[in-house]
């Protein structure tokens, strides 16, 4: 079974850039790498996605390794509202997202 | 900005009870999802509507049945809540149905708590 492998917590400094890593090991071509996070409590909000170009957009970025089975998604300054689990999902499916266990990012002041 | 809201952020019930947890997104949206997040299991898809009238079921459907009777409002029902069912329900709609567009926006979610 293909599995996707994020680091279970990270810290960042207030005001610092936030590089999230996501390792899968398998994905296929037609799969796109979609990046969520859930702020507690609420509901998960869509962030970005790429399939193997580097994405940037007005929050963050994606850089898509060669092999497509790294990613990191970049925060460039981190605010203390941007503590919130982030999810790192393959998607090549037109039904539903499974979201695994994520990394919890802890920006301190 | 797409909104998604839910009728209840909290919500308390007892066994037995009939609950309806509604839905409404207000982009014309054509897909929506219902799914349950519960710790250490992450969020599994309940039901999913690809359009007015259409349902599918996900992967845990039991004890549930949706409705979609316009395309910007999908409710949940839990015919007779039990205590398992006990979850944080989260809504999501999708514009269309493509793998190179999945982007869900998701609802505040409800916290339903079955006694």
């Amino acid at each position: 079974d293909a599995k996707t492998t994020q680091p279970t917590s990270m810290d960042c400094a207030e005001g610092r850039a936030a590089n999230l890593p996501c390792n899968h090991s398998t994905i296929s071509g037609n799969e796109y790498v979609y990046w969520y996070r859930q702020i507690h409590s609420q509901g998960p909000q869509y962030i970005i996605h790429g399939l193997k170009n580097n994405e940037t957009n007005e929050m963050a970025s994606l850089i898509i390794t060669e092999d497509r089975k790294s990613s990191t998604l970049i925060l460039p300054h981190a605010t203390l509202r941007d503590t919130a689990v982030y999810y790192c999902i393959r998607s090549g499916s037109a039904r539903q997202l499974t979201f695994g266990s994520g990394t919890q990012l802890t920006v301190l002041p | 900005d797409v909104k998604v809201t839910q009728s209840s952020r909290y919500l308390v019930k007892r066994t037995g009870e009939k609950v309806f947890l509604e839905c409404v997104q207000d982009m014309d949206h054509e897909n929506m999802f219902w799914y349950r997040q519960d710790p250490g299991l992450g969020l599994r898809l309940i039901y999913f509507s690809y359009d007015v009238k259409m349902k599918e079921k996900g992967d845990i459907p039991e004890g549930y049945s949706v409705s979609r009777e316009k395309k910007e409002r999908f409710s949940l029902i839990l015919e007779s809540a039990s205590t398992n069912q006990t979850s944080m329900y989260l809504c999501a709609s999708r514009l269309l149905a493509s793998g190179s567009h999945n982007e869900q926006f998701f609802g505040p979610g409800t916290r339903l708590t079955v006694l």
